[in-house]
């Protein structure tokens, strides 16, 4: 595609829910990443993906968080029992993650609010 | 460990010129990256550096010293659509950025 997708762009939900967040990234890219910012913060990181394999899940909060990539392309993020301190934007970004093209372009990202 | 060190916000008027500072700390160097990111909106690739020097984007420059662990972004000519908040990502030795928390600039008429 042109550019990097997410969806849903707008979540809300109740406590102790589960919601899966879903994200497409640029055609060829093979990096993934999967941020976390509330409101008035910087960027949390959460976890990347190389291909399919996740050589980076130092930044998942907790076990509730969990993702996986499939084909190379779209991920998906879950929460598991959703908790109010989950609520935040989640963005995804993708990137060829090398030297020279590392730049990461980003998703416009998943609003969530957990009631 | 790894940290970024940027003003948490500055303030400027329309017209003028403003430099944001960052310094930093990584576990290897590949090069800097500076993004804008619009209230509410998602975060845009700006500049990249990866060797000593100035580089001239239109009304965006960024500066980098990898001897000093420095860079700043110039912005000249400033318009009222340039507030926003301006990250500062160095990438480290295994490709990954490392994230400030952002300057936030506001643009005064």
């Amino acid at each position: 595609g042109a550019g990097v997708s997410q969806s849903p762009s707008n979540k809300v939900t109740e406590k102790g829910k589960d919601v899966e967040l879903r994200c497409d990234p640029i055609s060829g890219h093979t990096a993934l990443y999967w941020y976390r910012q509330s409101l008035g913060q910087g960027l949390e990181f959460l976890i990347y993906f190389q291909g399919n394999s996740a050589p980076d899940k130092s930044g998942l909060p907790s076990d509730r968080f969990s993702a996986e990539r499939t084909g190379g392309s779209v991920s998906t993020l879950t929460i598991q029992r959703t908790q109010q301190e989950d609520s935040a934007v989640y963005l995804c970004a993708s990137s060829q993650r090398d030297f020279a093209t590392g730049t990461q372009y980003f998703g416009p990202g998943t609003r969530l609010l957990v009631l | 460990g790894q940290n970024i060190d940027q003003p948490t916000e500055m303030t400027a008027t329309e017209g003028a010129i403003v430099q944001i500072n960052c310094t930093y700390q990584t576990s290897g160097f590949n090069g800097l990256f500076w993004y804008q990111q619009h209230a509410g909106e998602a975060p845009t690739f700006l500049s990249y550096n990866v060797l000593d020097g100035l580089e001239e984007k239109g009304r965006f420059s960024s500066f980098l010293s990898r001897s000093k662990g420095y860079s700043y972004l110039l912005l000249k000519e400033l318009q009222m659509k340039d507030s926003a908040s301006y990250l500062c990502a160095p990438m480290d030795s295994n490709y990954q950025l490392i994230w400030g928390a952002g300057t936030k600039l506001i643009i005064k008429p």
